[in-house]
């Protein structure tokens, strides 16, 4: 148990849904992040936001869209997606986002969201 | 791009010792060198950090050398349960930026 929820674990949908992931976390943290992590490929990180603020979006497809609405939750609503999206994703957090790993800012991740587009 | 460079896998045998080594020849000074670990369908598990020098925890040991351009990631007595992607890190700007990692494989 890392202090990072994600839900649904797993989720086929077809091209023409409209579908969302949720992210938890009970860390205290304030940033908090989407990774993708498709087939023998690295994580790709997506988006990262820093006091529900977004500081970072990767040129990840309009059709993913991330929502913040508080430090503790984060939403990747997914709509007309394309069947190469499928893959995991993973929601992480921590204290803040610096954008490197000084002063030993550790990321947290849940247990991640196994996404099929069908 | 990452800025680290790890071997690609390796295989090792239960109770043996295996070390990991990590090239990051551009660290910067305030950067961190973090260890994940991934089991398949889970995500990155934290495994150790340090800065320079010597770090021990309950699972593992860092060996970073002065330069800091590379750091040695040491696992005493590996077991079956140790089989997984190991992923070394260190700051790239604004962004962190997870390499392919090490497939490590550990034979009985």
């Amino acid at each position: 148990e890392t202090g990072v929820t994600q839900t649904p674990r797993h989720l086929v949908m077809g091209m023409t849904n409209k579908k969302s992931l949720k992210c938890e976390q009970h860390l205290g943290h304030n940033a908090m992040y989407w990774y993708k992590q498709s087939a023998k490929k690295p994580l790709e990180l997506m988006f990262v936001y820093n006091f529900k603020e977004q500081t970072e979006n990767n040129s990840v497809p309009s059709r993913f869209s991330p929502e913040c609405p508080n430090s503790s939750h984060l939403f990747l609503h997914l709509h007309t997606l394309q069947p190469e999206d499928s893959a995991l994703y993973l929601c992480a957090s921590s204290q803040d986002y610096s954008g490197t790993q000084s002063s030993g800012n550790t990321i947290y991740f849940g247990e991640g969201s196994w996404l099929t587009v069908v | 791009l990452a800025k680290t460079t790890q071997p690609i896998s390796m295989d090792s045998y239960e109770g043996q010792e295996v070390n990991i080594t990590c090239s990051h020849n551009n660290i910067a000074t305030n950067d961190y060198i973090t260890w994940y670990q991934q089991f398949p369908s889970q995500g990155p598990r934290f495994i150790i950090q340090g800065y320079k020098t010597k770090v021990t925890n309950e699972v593992a040991s860092l060996f970073i050398p002065a330069d800091r351009k590379s750091s040695t990631l040491s696992l005493p007595r590996v077991s079956l349960s140790d089989t997984a992607v190991y992923y070394c890190l260190v700051g790239e700007g604004d962004k962190i930026i997870f390499g392919k990692g090490t497939r490590l494989h550990i034979l009985p």
